[in-house]
């Protein structure tokens, strides 16, 4: 069955403190796998996709295909960070790039 | 517009009206889907339209849900006879092809 897993509904930090958002997936294909980021009051926007291999905002993820992850981690959280994260994937070829998705962490840097 | 646009951004009704959602995408963008967030159920699959190729319908809940594009543009998802388990936030997200999507801002549907 396709499915994305993300474990933790709430992660709360502190701010300077690193963080790592966990992904899972289960993809009978090559996929491709995003991490979109919805904060208080504005619409979901892509933060990255693994083909890309950039770093945005301090976030970086990288794919493994042997523990079927795709992890989001900063090093050092902001309070601006603050946001809920949906991990998501598609698939990698075609043109139906339909996502499907995990059900988002809500992460919360305090001060 | 630089951006997706989905209107209304809220709707309330009662149950069993019939109720039209709109969607109008990023212009140039030839892919265009609809999602349903639900209350603890996270975001789903309703609907694909790519170009003048047959839709993806694969993910509607119903049959009481249906989905046009018209001109390779602005899209409507209508629901029929609404019920209480409507009741979501249904996202719109337009692409250019083979890249990532673009979402909306929503319309927040409740049903009565």
């Amino acid at each position: 069955a396709q499915r994305v897993t993300q474990p933790e509904k709430l992660l709360s930090v502190f701010k300077g403190a690193p963080v790592e958002l966990k992904c899972n997936y289960s993809y009978s294909g090559s996929p491709e796998l995003f991490w979109y980021v919805q904060y208080s009051r504005q619409r979901l926007q892509l933060l990255l996709r693994h083909i890309s291999r950039e770093s945005i905002k301090g976030f970086t993820a990288d794919l493994n295909k042997g523990e079927t992850s795709f992890h989001l981690k900063k090093p050092f959280a902001q309070e601006e960070d603050s946001a809920m994260y949906y991990c998501a994937l598609s698939h990698n070829a075609g043109n139906n790039r339909k996502l499907i998705w995990g059900l988002g962490t809500s992460l919360a840097v305090n001060p | 517009g630089a951006g997706v646009s989905q209107s209304p951004s809220n709707k309330v009704t009662e149950k069993g009206k019939d109720v039209e959602l709109r969607c109008d995408p990023i212009s140039g963008h030839t892919a265009l889907y609809w999602y349903r967030q639900s209350l603890g159920q996270g975001l789903e699959f309703l609907i694909y339209f790519q170009g003048n190729s047959a839709p993806d319908k694969s993910g509607l809940p119903s049959d009481r849900f249906s989905a046009e594009r018209t001109g390779g543009s602005v899209s409507t998802l209508t629901i029929q006879r609404t019920q209480q388990e409507d009741s979501a936030v249904y996202l719109c997200a337009s692409s250019a092809q083979g890249q990532p999507q673009h979402f909306g801002d929503g319309t927040r549907l409740s049903i009565l």
